[in-house]
């Protein structure tokens, strides 16, 4: 069955770098997203992305995060400067948006520790 | 304000007992669309059931079953004879278009004890 992965599973990295985030979404899904979970609260919508554009964006989606679907497979989640704030598991999603078919598949998550 | 509530954080149940898990929404919007998830200690999200707004019929999928009542803004979730493996944080979500953003509860934490 298809699947949404991501790389890597976890990150460890100190503030101010910058960091990326792997996704490959199922081949045939046309909208991509990013959420975040802080630890042991709920999960938070960061960006979504169609048509490749970002059709969406939290407040959390600041001038430090930018996405970008460098190829036909990858879509990717770049934090500019990483704040100890930014720790979280962040999740991709994809979509095929359809009358019939409109639920997000998530990837298991990559873990960013900034220390 | 679009919202949803999971007004229980925590539940615990002894396995075989039946549990439903609370989701009530806030929305001004009459085209919404509703999820609910699954989140193992494995930690990834597992989409489990969809509805939209104008489909007010309730599922049953194997020991699963979905309440969703508008009249009340209520999509409940029940698990009939709970396993220990049912254990997981769900979240109830919203979104207002096909492609559009998941609105998350803040989860209800499910232990199922043996």
């Amino acid at each position: 069955e298809p699947e949404v992965t991501q790389t890597p599973s976890h990150q460890v990295t100190q503030m101010g770098q910058e960091v990326i985030l792997r996704c490959v979404p199922i081949s045939n899904h046309l909208y991509f997203y990013w959420y975040r979970q802080i630890l042991g609260q709920k999960v938070e919508f960061l960006v979504s992305f169609y048509n490749n554009e970002i059709s969406e964006k939290s407040e959390i989606f600041d001038d430090q995060f930018s996405v970008e679907r460098p190829d036909g497979s990858n879509f990717t989640l770049k934090i500019r400067s990483t704040k100890l704030e930014d720790s979280a598991m962040y999740f991709c999603a994809s979509s095929e948006a359809e009358v019939l078919s409109y639920e997000q598949y998530f990837g298991p998550g990559t873990r960013l520790t900034v220390t | 304000a679009q919202k949803v509530t999971q007004a229980q954080t925590e539940i615990s149940v002894v396995e075989k007992e039946d549990v439903t898990l609370d989701c009530v929404y806030e929305t001004r919007d009459t085209t919404y669309y509703l999820f609910w998830y699954k989140q193992p200690p494995s930690g990834e999200l597992v989409f489990l059931i969809r509805r939209n707004s104008f489909d007010e019929q309730n599922e049953i999928s194997g020991r699963y079953s979905w309440n969703f009542q508008k009249s009340t803004s209520s999509f409940n979730f029940t698990i009939t004879a709970s396993q220990v493996v049912d254990s997981a944080v769900y979240f109830c979500a919203l979104s207002f278009r096909k492609g559009g953003k998941l609105i998350f509860g803040q989860g209800t934490e499910l232990s199922v004890k043996p």
